[in-house]
């Protein structure tokens, strides 16, 4: 079975151009989470939705991020604008949620984003 | 959020000698795991702790859930050169679990050198 696809693995852009990040769960998994790594903040939620529903985007960190999951087998992150303080390494992640203990989430191998 | 922290942040041993990494927080956790990540890739899953004094055991790598559940170690025995990675430790955002986004901390830079 595949895992947690992202495109693209790599994009470089120029500041204020539009990025889009591309995730397809595991096929079955009801949750999904996006997640941004730097090396001074490390690794960071952004977002996550359950059953397509968008349940936090606390960790969103300006209007310039928005995120969505059309159906059960794909989601994007937009930014728009981007900025250089947005390059970071994003990572997707499903898992399928039964209730009353942590699930195991399943990251895909991420999106390496550097905004010139 | 509740926070974890991790120590030491970056560890460099020869192989076979045997180590242990932290985490930490002042909060109390219903559970944690502790994820591996390779250069490259994701973080993959090693275990989860949910009782307070638990002690899991993969292989040669032990891992203990404190028993005020604020706190784990992972200690790994007789270490080789594909231990090397950047180990994770993470807990629920907020105090439940099931769907919960996970907070993380900075994690541990673990180079076993041959």
């Amino acid at each position: 079975d595949a895992g947690v696809i992202q495109s693209p693995r790599h994009e470089v852009t120029e500041m204020g151009q539009e990025v889009t990040l591309r995730c397809k769960p595991i096929s079955g998994h009801n949750s999904l989470f996006w997640y941004r790594q730097t090396m001074m903040r490390g690794l960071e939620l952004l977002i996550y939705f359950n059953n397509n529903v968008p349940i936090d985007d606390s960790g969103m960190p300006e209007d310039r991020f928005s995120a969505k999951m059309p159906n059960a087998s794909f989601s994007t992150l937009k930014i728009q604008p981007s900025e250089p303080r947005d390059s970071a390494v994003y990572f997707c992640a499903s898992s399928l949620v039964r209730g009353g203990y942590l699930d195991t989430q399943y990251f895909g191998p991420g999106t390496r984003l550097t905004v010139l | 959020t509740q926070l974890l922290e991790q120590s030491p942040q970056f560890l460099s041993i020869q192989e076979g000698e045997n180590l242990t990494v932290y985490c930490n927080s002042s909060s109390v956790f219903s559970s944690l795991q502790w994820y591996r990540q390779e250069p490259g890739e994701g973080p993959v899953l090693l275990v989860t702790v949910v009782t307070g004094g638990e002690v899991k055991k993969l292989k040669r790598l032990t891992f203990q859930f404190g028993d005020a559940r604020k706190d784990s170690s992972l200690h790994i025995t007789a270490a080789q050169p594909g231990d090397t990675g950047l180990y994770l430790c993470a807990g629920p955002m907020y105090s439940g679990g099931g769907a919960d986004g996970l907070t993380f901390g900075k994690g541990t830079h673990l180079i076993i050198q041959p």
